[in-house]
């Protein structure tokens, strides 16, 4: 089945540093999708990719759609406290084949 | 908009337990998914619900069913628990019209199987 391999697994960071995580796949997807959760919370959509080459910003948040549709990035520039979390991202097939394939989260810890 | 409304928040079990999780969705969602999330094993898909229809189904046994009501409400339910089945559970909910990649999570449910 598809697999999604994202890295690092955990990164502890000072506030103010930029951050910077990826996730590759076997498989093509035609969309990539970034989560974050927050402790005892559900994930919550932060960015969506659609297209390969994409590059897409939410505030602080950029993240790109790799040319080859098999990888995909996510930065955070200027951290603080409350980027803590676990960042997931997640790739989509589209077609009757319905589901996301989550990568396994990336554990992000700013020190303040 | 309220969001998506997961109940209970906490559950205790002992195995061969049943449990049944109850999901909300978003208001206009017709759309709902189940995910399984462990710290082995990340998030993994159980199924999908839309117009009270499983439309799709992950790779967990017969033991994890699901229903979704007229109103787009959704249960989860799992029997003959067994310890592995300890984890965190995730409804999620899209518009759902068409086949719709943007889901919004509830808090979940955390099951623990003793």
């Amino acid at each position: 089945g598809q697999q999604l391999n994202q890295s690092p697994q955990s990164m502890f960071i000072q506030e103010g540093e930029d951050v910077s995580m990826n996730c590759t796949s076997s498989s093509i997807f035609n969309t990539w999708l970034w989560y974050k959760q927050d402790p005892g919370e559900g994930p919550v959509l932060l960015i969506a990719l659609y297209k390969a080459g994409e590059l897409t910003s939410n505030g602080r948040l950029t993240a790109q759609f790799g040319i080859t549709r098999k990888d995909s990035f996510l930065n955070i520039s200027a951290s603080i406290p409350s980027d803590v979390g676990i960042y997931f991202c997640a790739g989509f097939s589209g077609g009757s084949n319905y589901k996301l394939t989550f990568g396994k989260g990336t554990l992000l810890t700013v020190n303040p | 908009k309220a969001g998506v409304t997961q109940t209970p928040r906490y559950l205790i079990k002992t195995r061969g337990q049943q449990v049944t999780l109850s999901c909300s969705p978003i208001s206009g969602h017709r759309s709902v998914s189940w995910y399984q999330q462990t710290p082995g094993q990340g998030l993994q898909f159980l199924f999908e619900y839309f117009s009270e229809t499983q439309r799709n189904k992950g790779n967990f046994p017969g033991r994890f069913s699901g229903r979704q009501f007229s109103n787009s409400r959704s249960e989860m339910n799992v029997s003959t628990l067994e310890l592995g089945d300890s984890a965190l559970y995730l409804c999620a909910s899209s518009p759902g019209t068409v086949i719709n990649e943007k889901l919004f999570f509830g808090s979940g449910t955390q099951l623990s199987v003793l």
